[in-house]
């Protein structure tokens, strides 16, 4: 079975500072990781993905994800936060099947 | 593109009424999800399909919950009866080729039972 963790339900930054969103996930067999983000009264939007090629991952808006093994992590970075990156942002995993299991998000707030 | 489209975008019912919600996948997507999202449990997957085929139903909380697939390019959720219980926001996503192209979702549908 596979499952995510998202650390920190809420995180704020400062606009310019680094943004972190922390993910671990449990799976039985080698991964796919996702990040998704979901603006208010909006759909989920697809961020970036590992599906077992590079560690390092670039996203959309400047975002990227590294994937872990050792650490069973999938941590979400950007190293300058914009006020426009305000939203809910998703991790989610697949093993062996086509359904993707989110985690419970994080909420991020940027400050001017 | 115009992506995947759900309808209607907000549902208001009285709890005992039947409620369908409508998906229209993106065009030659062969996958079709449909998930709930709420406070308390977050995003739930209910069914998914491929090649208008369900192959996993693990996550329809009840049998008042069925879901269609009757071509590709549509698909519908649909709740009879309804209760308060059942208030949430679904989403339906589509996807080519499963999981390694990740999926793209719709704008929701946010149903409210009273």
């Amino acid at each position: 079975a596979q499952s995510v963790t998202q650390l920190g339900s809420h995180v704020s930054v400062s606009e310019g500072a680094l943004v972190l969103l922390r993910c671990n996930y449990s799976s039985s067999v080698p991964p796919y990781l996702f990040w998704y983000v979901q603006y208010p009264n909006q759909g989920l939007q697809l961020l970036l993905k590992y599906t077992s090629a590079a560690t390092l991952v670039k996203g959309i808006n400047g975002f990227e994800a590294e994937f872990k093994k050792s650490e069973t992590s999938f941590h979400l970075t950007k190293p300058s936060a914009h006020m426009s990156d305000a939203a809910e942002y998703f991790c989610a995993v697949s093993g062996n099947t086509d359904k993707l299991i989110f985690g419970t998000g994080t909420r991020l707030q940027v400050f001017p | 593109d115009a992506g995947v489209i759900q309808s209607p975008r907000h549902e208001v019912t009285e709890m005992g009424q039947e409620v369908t919600l409508r998906c229209k996948p993106i065009s030659g997507h062969d996958y079709l999800f449909w998930y709930r999202q709420t406070m308390m449990r977050g995003l739930e997957l209910l069914i998914y399909f491929n090649n208008n085929v369900p192959i996993d139903d693990s996550g329809m909380p009840e049998d008042r919950f069925s879901a269609k697939m009757p071509n590709a390019s549509f698909s519908t959720l649909k709740i009879q009866p309804s209760e308060p219980r059942d208030s949430a926001v679904y989403f339906c996503a589509s996807s080519w080729r499963g999981r390694g192209n990740g999926y793209t979702f719709g704008s929701g549908t946010r149903l409210t039972v009273v």
